[in-house]
């Protein structure tokens, strides 16, 4: 499988700022995705990070607390807008390499704490 | 959305020993994939299963797919402490690719 790589890994952040995270794959994908996971939970879909056009967002998420980028096939960005402590989560870059839903890989993860 | 449940929430076992946990569903699975997650790291892909009846096996670890497409498990044969983790099942519905989780199941292998 190729490399998905997330910037930064970890951050302390304070209330009220901004923060965006980078996800980079090394090959040419379709489909990448952002998800959420917070301290003790599973993972949570925040949107669908399309191509040239605005991403797709799930219900609870909208795209002035979580603007996303994807400028083209390699690289995506999620803004975290406005944090508050209920932000501090784990958000995960994924990217479907094969398009069929079956082999849906994860970046290693961005680690934010919001004070 | 599909929910997906995991059990046990917990486990934790001492080196050597099997375990088996669970993942069902109250509807049909197109597909099920099962993750390890380390803390502060995110999600590897461990195996995909879409046949029903399916068996898969990686080293020690062993997946099953019910007939129904409903359940799946993951057994692990003698445990070891670098299999620690919280495993999750997850599941993309027909044809829009993203995935739904399972609250994931934690375990710890003691030495």
């Amino acid at each position: 499988s190729a490399v998905i790589s997330q910037k930064p890994s970890r951050d302390i952040c304070q209330r009220g700022t901004s923060l965006t995270i980078q996800c980079q794959v090394d090959s040419q994908v379709t489909m990448m995705f952002w998800y959420r996971q917070q301290p003790g939970q599973s993972l949570t879909l925040i949107a669908t990070a399309n191509q040239g056009s605005e991403a797709t967002y799930e219900s609870g998420f909208v795209i002035d607390k979580f603007p996303i980028s994807r400028p083209n096939l390699t690289f995506s960005t999620l803004t975290v807008s406005n944090m508050s402590p209920e932000d501090s989560s784990i958000y995960l870059c994924s990217v479907d390499f094969a398009g069929t839903g079956n082999t849906i890989y994860f970046g290693e993860g961005s680690w934010l704490t919001v004070v | 959305t599909q929910l997906l449940e995991q059990s046990p929430q917990f486990l934790s076992i001492q080196e050597g020993e099997n375990l088996t946990v669970y993942c069902n569903s109250s509807s049909v699975f197109s597909s099920l994939q099962w993750y390890r997650q380390e803390p502060g790291e995110g999600p590897v892909l461990l195996v995909t299963v879409v046949t029903g009846g399916e068996v898969k096996k990686l080293k020690r670890l062993t997946f099953q797919f019910g007939d129904a497409r409903k359940d799946s498990s993951l057994h692990i044969t003698a445990a070891q402490t670098g299999d620690t983790g919280l495993y999750l099942c997850a599941s993309s519905g027909g044809s829009n690719y993203k995935l739904t989780f399972g609250k994931g199941t934690l375990l710890t292998v003691n030495p």
